[in-house]
């Protein structure tokens, strides 16, 4: 069965620090390992991985990817009030009878104090 | 297009009750997933469709949930009879094999069941 576990579960910060979300993951195939940022509603795409240790990057916000370790982070520089959101991270299998499947992690909570 | 559409976005119903969530996918996408978030639990696959075929159903709690896909624009998730711990946001999803595989979620709807 395919997992993800995610830490820290929750993340309380001030504006202007700088936070690492940590994701791990169990799946059979792998295909890829994506992220999504989730404020009051639904979940909204931020990055994909595929490959080790390219970084994805966006403005403030930088994912990297160590298949060896089975991981991932998502780094966030000069945290915003704006930043605080549910933080998912879940990935694709790639093989067999589970090929194209989605499992996400439970998630982090970050809150951004100003 | 209009993106991942879901009806209805709230929903109260007395326990025992039949209660039926509707999607309709993004035009063209092949894969279809229903998910279910709560607090304690996070962001639960509960199945998903390929080319409206089930693949994987083991996340459905038990018999009294059931899904189907009739097409390629239409799927529906039924809880009968509805219980007071299927309270949550339940998700529908979907994704495009051919393209960047992230699944663009729908705004869900919220399930009370008092």
């Amino acid at each position: 069965e395919d997992k993800v576990v995610q830490s820290p579960l929750s993340l309380v910060v001030h504006e202007g620090d700088t936070v690492t979300l940590n994701c791990s993951y169990e799946v059979t195939n792998f295909r890829s390992l994506l992220w999504y940022k989730q404020e009051k509603k639904a979940p909204t795409f931020l990055f994909m991985l595929t490959s080790s240790g390219i970084e994805k990057k966006s403005g403030r916000l930088s994912s990297i990817l160590d298949k060896k370790e089975l991981s991932s982070i998502l780094n966030i520089t000069a945290t915003q009030t704006g930043d605080s959101a549910i933080y998912l991270c879940a990935v694709r299998n790639a093989g067999g009878t589970s090929y194209g499947k989605l499992t996400f992690g439970q998630g982090t909570i970050l809150t951004v104090h100003p | 297009d209009a993106g991942v559409i879901q009806s209805p976005r709230h929903e109260v119903t007395e326990m025992g009750q039949e209660v039926t969530l509707r999607c309709k996918p993004i035009s063209g996408h092949d894969y279809l997933f229903w998910y279910r978030q709560t607090m304690m639990r996070g962001l639960e696959l509960l199945i998903y469709f390929n080319n409206n075929v089930p693949i994987d159903d083991s996340g459905m709690p038990e018999d009294r949930f059931s899904a189907k896909m009739p097409n390629a624009s239409f799927s529906t998730l039924k809880i009968q009879p509805s219980e007071p711990r299927d309270s949550a946001v339940y998700f529908c999803a979907s994704s495009w094999t051919g393209g960047v595989p992230e699944a663009f979620f729908g705004q869900g709807t919220r399930l009370t069941v008092v």
